[in-house]
């Protein structure tokens, strides 16, 4: 079936110091891809998303390209913040279009 | 107000209760997710409906019960909780396949 594998955390940075949290896909057909983000005591919101190859989502400074050759939706910031401190959820939307599929998450501790 | 408000925030609970937890959203959207958090494990899909009338499993429905009383109202139930349910819990609701989702601030469970 369907799923996404993204690079364990935690991930500890300076600020101002570059992010890449790795993420890649099974999947059958085209999904879209997603990145959420849940800040401490939050629900998940949607960062950015990207819905066929070669797309690049951006947000907030975040971008991540959908590369099908490689099967990978990495997330990038150039230059992070403390307020960017919080956990990075890569997701999928299923072929059926039913729901989202999501990775277990990365936790990102940024200090200043 | 939130676009998809969830009651309680904190639930304690003992083994063998039946509990409820319910869901509530104003983005006007058909479709309404219950979704539950583990450490480790990410967000797995509890249950789903597109409409009033449709209901479906999802991936770790075993345990729990829906019921969808209006299009913005989707209730989560377990029967009967045991300690492995102890989980934060989410509601969603979203517009269509491959559209984003609106989550809830989440439900934090503890079955003892």
């Amino acid at each position: 079936g369907d799923s996404v594998t993204q690079m364990e955390g935690p991930v500890t940075l300076s600020e101002e110091a570059f992010l890449t949290i790795n993420c890649t896909y099974t999947a059958t057909g085209y999904p879209s891809l997603f990145w959420y983000v849940q800040y401490p005591g939050e629900g998940l919101q949607l960062l950015l998303k990207a819905t066929k190859a070669d797309d690049k989502g951006s947000n907030k400074g975040f971008e991540a390209t959908y590369r099908k050759e490689t099967t990978s939706f990495h997330l990038e910031k150039g230059s992070v913040q403390v307020s960017d401190s919080a956990v990075y959820f890569c997701a999928l939307s299923d072929q059926a279009g039913t729901a989202l599929i999501f990775g277990k998450g990365t936790t990102l501790s940024v200090s200043s | 107000d939130a676009d998809v408000t969830q009651t309680p925030r904190n639930r304690i609970t003992k083994t063998g209760k039946r509990i409820m937890l319910e869901c509530s959203q104003t983005k006007g959207h058909d479709r309404m997710y219950w979704y539950r958090q583990d450490p480790g494990l990410g967000l797995r899909l509890i249950y789903y409906s597109f409409d009033v009338k449709d209901i479906n499993k999802g991936e770790i429905s075993d345990g729990y019960s829906v019921s969808r009383q209006a299009q913005a109202k989707f209730s989560l139930s377990l029967e009967s909780a045991i300690p492995n349910q102890t989980a934060l819990y989410f509601c969603a609701t979203g517009g269509g396949a491959g559209e984003k989702l609106f989550f809830g601030s989440g439900t934090q469970l503890s079955v003892l």
